[in-house]
């Protein structure tokens, strides 16, 4: 079925250390969006990616789509405390736009 | 503005028992989504739901799960006799648009199923 995998699956880092989380699908997607979950909460909307090698930025968070469109990555500069908790990437795939398949997920534990 | 609004937040049930989950979506969305998340798991979809209308339920367990989205009132996420291994949380989620055209996913803050 179609499956989206991400890796790593856990990641600690120091403060001011960087952070990338990587997204890959086995098929194609149409688009790719990224969320974010703090610890006991609900997932946030992030950033959405539809054209092919495309790049967005947001502050210290910088997001890419692949040219297959089968990966994506979330890179984040010099994380902060504030950037703890799990990133999931979620795309939709063509020709079954109806529903958001989510990644599994990269938890990020930041310490001082 | 309210958000997604999902009630309860947190519910018991021994196992047997039925278990419903409300769900209203955001003023002016028309489109539901429910996604359930074991702990430290990722989401996974359960169903797509517009008002009156299942458009897609692959996520969903033949047996025991059934999900409305009435043409006045809340989404409703109902698990009969329900087992251990349906504590989980579950997610609403509502957008004004549909599938890969919705942008994001607007997600209220879950409903959490404890099954003694």
């Amino acid at each position: 079925g179609q499956q989206v995998m991400q890796i790593p699956q856990y990641q600690h880092v120091q403060e001011g250390e960087d952070f990338t989380t990587y997204c890959n699908s086995s098929t194609t997607l149409s688009n790719i969006q990224w969320y974010k979950q703090r610890p006991g909460g609900h997932p946030v909307f992030l950033i959405q990616l539809v054209k092919s090698g495309e790049v967005k930025k947001q502050k210290r968070l910088t997001f890419q789509f692949g040219e297959a469109k089968k990966n994506s990555s979330l890179h984040i500069t010099a994380t902060q405390t504030t950037d703890v908790g799990t990133y999931f990437c979620a795309g939709h795939y063509t020709g079954t736009a109806s529903k958001l398949t989510f990644g599994t997920g990269t938890r990020l534990q930041v310490t001082l | 503005n309210a958000g997604v609004m999902q009630n309860p937040r947190h519910l018991v049930r021994r196992r047997g028992q039925e278990a419903r989950l409300r769900c209203s979506p955001m003023k002016g969305h028309s489109h539901v989504y429910w996604y359930r998340q074991l702990p430290e798991e990722g989401l996974k979809f359960m169903v797509y739901l517009q008002k009156e209308n299942i458009i897609d339920e692959s996520g969903m367990p033949k047996e025991r799960f059934s999900a409305e989205f009435p043409k006045e009132g809340p989404s409703i996420l109902r698990i009969q006799q329900v087992v251990r291994g349906d504590s989980a949380a579950y997610f609403c989620a509502s957008s004004p648009l549909q599938g890969a055209g919705s942008g994001e996913l607007f997600f209220g803050e879950g409903s959490r199923l404890t099954v003694l």
